[in-house]
C-alpha cells in the first residue's frame, strides 16, 4: 500500500529537549516536505527536497532542519524545541511531476512543547 | 509568489442543506494545478480533487462538484444535500508548475452540518 508514515502521531516535550519526527515513504518519490498547520494559517511548508542530498528552505524555516540520506526517508529535527513551535505537522511526498499525482501526506504529528 | 485565500472561516449548515466553498487563488504560472483537502476531525488530510489549469471544465463526483472559472481565478467546491459527515475543515491548495512543486494552501474553511 502506497504510504507516508510519521511517527510518533503525538509528543509532548519540554523547551530544548532535541526531538526528531520521522517520516518514510514507500513510492519512491523524488519529492518531499514539511509543513506546519496552525489555526488560521493553514498549512505552510517548512523545508523541502526535490532529491537525495538536495533539500532547501520554505516559508518557515526558523528552528528547524531536516536531512535526505535516503530518498525515502526525510526526517525534521527540533535541536531546541520551543512553545511557538507547537503545532501539527504534516510530512508529504510526492513525484517530480506536477499535475500527475497528488501529494500524499502522512497522519500528521501532533507536538506540544512545554 | 503564489496565494490561495478561503475568505469563509466557518459555515454552518442544517442536514441536507446545498453549501458552496469559496476558494481564488493568485499565481503567475501559466500552468498550474488546483486540489481541495478534507481534514476530519481525526486531523489526517484527505485528497479530494486535483485540476489543471488548462482544463476548465467542471466536474462532479457524487455529492461533491468543483467550479473552476480561470477568468476570476476561482476554485469553489459545493456539496449537494450536505451530510453530518461532510463536517471538516476544507482547505484548498495550489501547486505550481515542475520546478516550483510547493503547494501553497488557504487558511480553511471549517464546515458544521447541523443534523
Amino acid at each position: 500500500e502506497a504510504q507516508v508514515t510519521q511517527n510518533p502521531r503525538y509528543l509532548i516535550t519540554v523547551t530544548g529537549k532535541k526531538l526528531t519526527v520521522t517520516c518514510s515513504q514507500n513510492m519512491n518519490h523524488e519529492y518531499m516536505s514539511w509543513y506546519r498547520q496552525d489555526p488560521g494559517l493553514g498549512l505552510r511548508q517548512i523545508y523541502y527536497s526535490m532529491n537525495v542530498e538536495v533539500t532547501d528552505k520554505g516559508d518557515v524555516p526558523e528552528g528547524y532542519k531536516v536531512s535526505r540520506k535516503e530518498k525515502r526517508n526525510f526526517p525534521l529535527i527540533l535541536e531546541s524545541p520551543s512553545p511557538n513551535q507547537t503545532s501539527l505537522y504534516f510530512c508529504a511526498s510526492s513525484p517530480r511531476q506536477p499535475g500527475i499525482s497528488e501529494a500524499f501526506f502522512g497522519q500528521g504529528t501532533r507536538l506540544t512543547v512545554v | 509568489a503564489q496565494k490561495v485565500t478561503q475568505a469563509q472561516t466557518e459555515i454552518s449548515v442544517v442536514e441536507k442543506e446545498d453549501v458552496t466553498l469559496d476558494c481564488v487563488y493568485e499565481t503567475r504560472d501559466t500552468t498550474y494545478y488546483l486540489f481541495w483537502y478534507k481534514q476530519p476531525p481525526s486531523g489526517e488530510l484527505v485528497f479530494l480533487i486535483r485540476r489543471n489549469s488548462f482544463d476548465e471544465q467542471n466536474e462532479i463526483s457524487g455529492r461533491y462538484s468543483w467550479n473552476f472559472q480561470k477568468s476570476t481565478s476561482s476554485f469553489n467546491f459545493t456539496i449537494t444535500a450536505s451530510q453530518v459527515v461532510d463536517s471538516a475543515v476544507y482547505f484548498c491548495a495550489l501547486e505550481g508548475n515542475f520546478g516550483n512543486e510547493k503547494l501553497t494552501f488557504g487558511t480553511g474553511t471549517r464546515l458544521t452540518i447541523i443534523p
